[in-house]
């Protein structure tokens, strides 16, 4: 059964650093793309990065890039975000999804993580 | 980046009401639209990827339609579960974007 398993969350202030994670079961993580995606309270989803499947190589909304790091550690199963400088505007659950597919091409979410809520707040 | 424009936002309905909502991209997004439930609390759940393929264990009454710019997500026959709120993703280029969501009340 496939599982993804987030942590990391909590109350930091402005300008702080926070990595989520999100472990992986029932699948191996390296074969597929990777997604973090958030929903600040009361709002829509907001897509934040990617890490494809082939090559590791990252993709962000334009909201967070300089800011936040995609990355994974395969031998864990184990998909992260680092979070720099943070800003209120970050404050919102964020989900992990697996893609789909298996290619990189297309990038919908098939599971997703039960959420872990960051508050930016001062 | 490319808007994704849900609407209604919201909409009243009836158990066993036929409803339709849609999503409109600012431009040619081919089929690459997928559809998510969400209920309050939860995470999305796809239901519909390729504009019209049911995901599996998606009920049938469930269905999706539309290329190009205009895609509409249908539920034929609304059951007490299907309240909730429906989002749309486009996937064709990145940034990956989503509409604003159409969330459906009890009448």
């Amino acid at each position: 059964e496939v599982q993804l398993l987030e942590s990391g969350g909590g109350l930091m202030q402005p300008g702080g650093s926070l990595r989520l994670s999100c472990a992986a079961s029932g699948f191996t993580l390296s074969n597929y793309a990777m997604s973090w995606v958030r929903q600040a309270p009361g709002e829509g989803l907001e897509w934040v990065s990617t890490i494809s499947k082939s090559d590791g190589r990252p993709y962000y909304a334009d909201s967070v890039k300089g800011r936040f790091t995609i990355s994974r550690d395969t031998s864990k199963n184990t998909l992260f975000l680092q979070m720099s400088s943070l800003r209120l505007e970050d404050t919102a659950v964020y989900y992990c999804a697996k893609s789909l597919h298996y290619s990189d091409s297309f990038i919908n979410f098939d599971y997703w993580g039960q959420g872990t809520l960051v508050t930016v707040s001062s | 980046a490319i808007r994704i424009t849900q609407s209604p936002s919201s909409l009243s309905a009836s158990t066993g009401d036929r409803v339709t909502f849609t999503c409109r991209a600012s431009q040619g997004i081919a089929n690459y639209l997928a559809w998510y439930q969400q209920k309050p609390g939860k995470a999305p759940k796809l239901l519909i990827y390729a504009a019209s393929t049911l995901q599996s264990g998606v009920p049938s009454r469930f269905s999706g339609s539309g290329y190009g710019t205009d895609f509409t997500l249908t539920v034929s026959c609304l059951q007490s579960e299907d309240f909730a709120t429906y989002f749309c993703q486009q996937y064709y280029v990145y940034p990956l974007t989503f509409g604003g969501g159409t969330k459906v009340e009890i009448k």
